[in-house]
Formats: structure tokens, C-alpha cells, sequence
């Protein structure tokens, strides 16, 4: 069964380093999403791509978050400093495009820690 | 602004006992509803999904929803709950077309007694 992958599971980081995540959807998907999960609450969206354009990314803090999708089938977030308030649950999710009710496969996620 | 209400972040029952999770969205137009799962450290399941056919949606793992318009509601039941639903369930809704959005509830964590 097709999955969306997402690496690294886990990444400890320090305050003001960067990094990345790295999510690949499954085969075929045209859109893409990024969500960030705080402990204890839902998933909120980051960002959408369709294909390698983005849709929606009025909640990216985009001082310091980057998201991109260059070739329209993987996509890389990153951010840079990371702050203590960016610990959270980075998760991926995919959909086909076509589908009337979005219906979204989502990775196992990403989780962040930063000390 | 859409919103879901998931009502008791918390929810307790015992091993064979029914589960019920409770899940409000506000909209005068009826959206599209979904349950899923989450395990600690893993990402979300999709447990079922309302998409405007039948009003009461059956799921995986013995779960099952009743699309309630006049409460605006969809809540999640199971008859007889086993250990392995001890997990955080979410509610969300779309809007549906290619840009729709999921706009998750908080979330309800279920844990299950022996």
C-alpha cells in the first residue's frame, strides 16, 4: 500500500540552528501539505502546494520557515533559527488532485525538539 | 472562520464499554467530515468519512459516525471498546475542492481501562 514518507522521525536541535525535513508523497499526488501538531492540539496547516506551486501558505511564518517543491513530487521544510517554540509534530500529508472532499493521507511526521 | 468543536479532550471508558467521542462543526453549509486516529509518535490514520451519501458512515476498526445535520454534529462510537483504541482521535471537516483545507478539532485523547 502506498504510503507518504517523511525523514527524519525525530531531530533535537538547538535554538538557532537550522533544519530541514524532507516529506515524499505518495505516487501520483498532485497536493501537497505541510502541518504543524503542538502537543495536545490538531494538526494546523503550514502550507499547500499543487504541483510545485504553492497554495496556501498564509500560516507560514515566513521570517524564518521555507517550504518548497521544486519538481512537484517531493518537498523540503525548513526553518532557520529554529526557536524553542517551533517543538512540534511536523506532519506531511498528500491527496490526488480531483478528489471533491480532500481526503488526506498523512506520514508518520516529523518530531522536532529544540533545546 | 469554520471551526470544530470536539467536545472533552479527554475520555475515559472501560475494556467492552461504548465509546463515544463527541464532534460539533459550525457551518450552515454542510461540509465533508472525517475521523482519524493518532497513536503517540505517529501520524493520523483515517478512521471514516462523510462525504454527503449515506448519513451514518461505518470506519475501521469497529467505528462508526452519524452525520447529524440539524446538531451540526458527527460523533465517533464504538460499541465495545478494546485496548487497542486507547489513542487521540480527531475530528476535521473540508469544504472540498482542489484547495479545501482539513480544519482539525483539538483532538479527544481515549484511553481504556481493563
Amino acid at each position: 500500500e502506498a504510503e507518504v514518507a517523511q525523514s527524519p522521525r525525530y531531530k533535537i536541535t538547538e535554538k538557532s540552528q537550522a533544519v530541514a525535513f524532507w516529506c515524499d508523497p505518495i505516487s501520483g499526488h498532485a497536493t501537497l501539505y505541510w502541518y504543524r501538531q503542538i502537543l495536545g492540539q490538531g494538526p494546523e496547516l503550514l502550507v499547500q502546494f499543487q504541483d510545485e506551486s504553492v497554495v496556501d501558505d498564509s500560516q507560514l511564518p515566513k521570517d524564518r520557515f521555507s517550504a518548497e517543491r521544486l519538481k512537484g513530487v517531493d518537498s523540503t521544510l525548513k526553518i532557520q533559527p529554529a526557536e524553542l517554540g517551533d517543538s512540534a509534530m511536523y506532519l506531511c500529508a498528500s491527496s490526488p488532485l480531483g478528489t471533491t472532499y480532500n481526503e488526506q493521507f498523512f506520514g508518520p511526521g516529523t518530531r522536532l525538539t529544540v533545546l | 472562520a469554520q471551526s470544530v468543536t470536539q467536545l472533552g479532550s479527554h475520555v475515559s471508558v472501560s475494556e467492552g464499554a461504548l465509546v463515544l467521542l463527541r464532534c460539533n462543526y459550525s457551518s450552515s453549509v454542510p461540509p465533508y467530515l472525517f475521523w482519524y486516529v493518532q497513536y503517540p509518535n505517529q501520524g493520523l490514520q483515517l478512521l471514516l468519512k462523510y462525504t454527503s451519501a449515506a448519513t451514518l458512515v461505518k470506519g475501521i476498526n469497529g467505528f462508526e459516525a452519524e452525520f447529524k445535520k440539524s446538531e451540526t454534529s458527527f460523533h465517533l462510537t464504538k460499541p465495545s471498546a478494546h485496548m487497542s483504541d486507547a489513542a487521540e482521535y480527531f475530528c476535521a471537516v473540508s469544504y472540498g475542492g482542489s484547495q479545501g483545507n482539513l480544519i482539525f478539532g483539538k483532538g479527544t485523547k481515549l484511553s481504556v481501562k481493563p
